[in-house]
């Protein structure tokens, strides 16, 4: 079946705008995680999903990062008023249900530039 | 607080040659470890995942293995391959669903 997938690839915003990245995990999976990866970095957790609800959110940098997930499947992270440092590769990955038994499955990123 | 780091940085190696990637992390109390490939411009690619009972997985040319009490994971490439380059990432489960990762080895290996 599809993988996990993000779009767009790529998104070039100015300092100051808002933007919006969306990833779609594979299907029937219910726990969803958003990781960030900066350059010549390893990804960082920031938030994850267990269905609807944010289970934790404890890696989101501030208040302008949010993240939704209305429908238990596809979600967006949400940037405001975006700074030149949130410049990075965004990524999503799925897993069947949230736990250490089971594998997390990467989608290729979005790669965010904060001009 | 568990922290991961894989050494070298960067390694440049001729074709067919064998060679080792080291990863290293703070706290021995880990779930599983995992490998991960990661091409420019793509997401991340799952190797090889060691349950903390265990001692090594091998895949083809890969093989990594891991010592908790040392807190140390190697993955050892077999016969390198130019399509063997790209980035490897170490990460390592602690009893909750997040991955910490480390910041990677690059791999470049020359015809």
């Amino acid at each position: 079946g599809a993988g996990v997938s993000q779009t767009p690839s790529n998104k070039v915003t100015e300092k100051g705008k808002y933007v919006e990245l969306r990833c779609d995990p594979i299907s029937g999976h219910t726990a969803l995680y958003w990781y960030r990866q900066s350059l010549g970095q390893g990804p960082e957790f920031l938030i994850y999903f267990q269905g609807t609800g944010a289970a934790d959110d404890s890696g989101l940098p501030n208040d302008r990062f949010f993240a939704v997930r209305p429908e238990g499947s596809v979600s967006t992270l949400k940037i405001q008023r975006t700074e030149r440092g949130d410049s990075a590769v965004y990524l999503c990955a799925s897993s069947a249900v949230a736990g250490e038994n089971y594998e997390q499955y990467f989608g290729p990123g979005t790669r965010l530039t904060v001009t | 607080k568990q922290e991961v780091t894989q050494i070298p940085a960067a390694l440049s190696v001729p074709e067919g040659e064998n060679l080792v990637l080291n990863c290293s992390f703070t706290d021995s109390a880990i779930y599983n470890l995992q490998w991960f490939r990661q091409d420019p411009g793509k997401g991340l690619t799952s190797l090889l995942l060691i349950q903390s009972s265990q001692r090594e997985q091998t895949s083809g040319r890969l093989n990594a293995s891991l010592d908790k009490s040392s807190g140390r994971s190697t993955l050892y490439i077999a016969a390198s391959q130019p399509g063997d380059s790209a980035t490897y990432l170490c990460a390592v489960r602690s009893g909750t669903y997040k991955y910490i990762f480390g910041t990677g080895t690059r791999l470049k290996v020359l015809a």
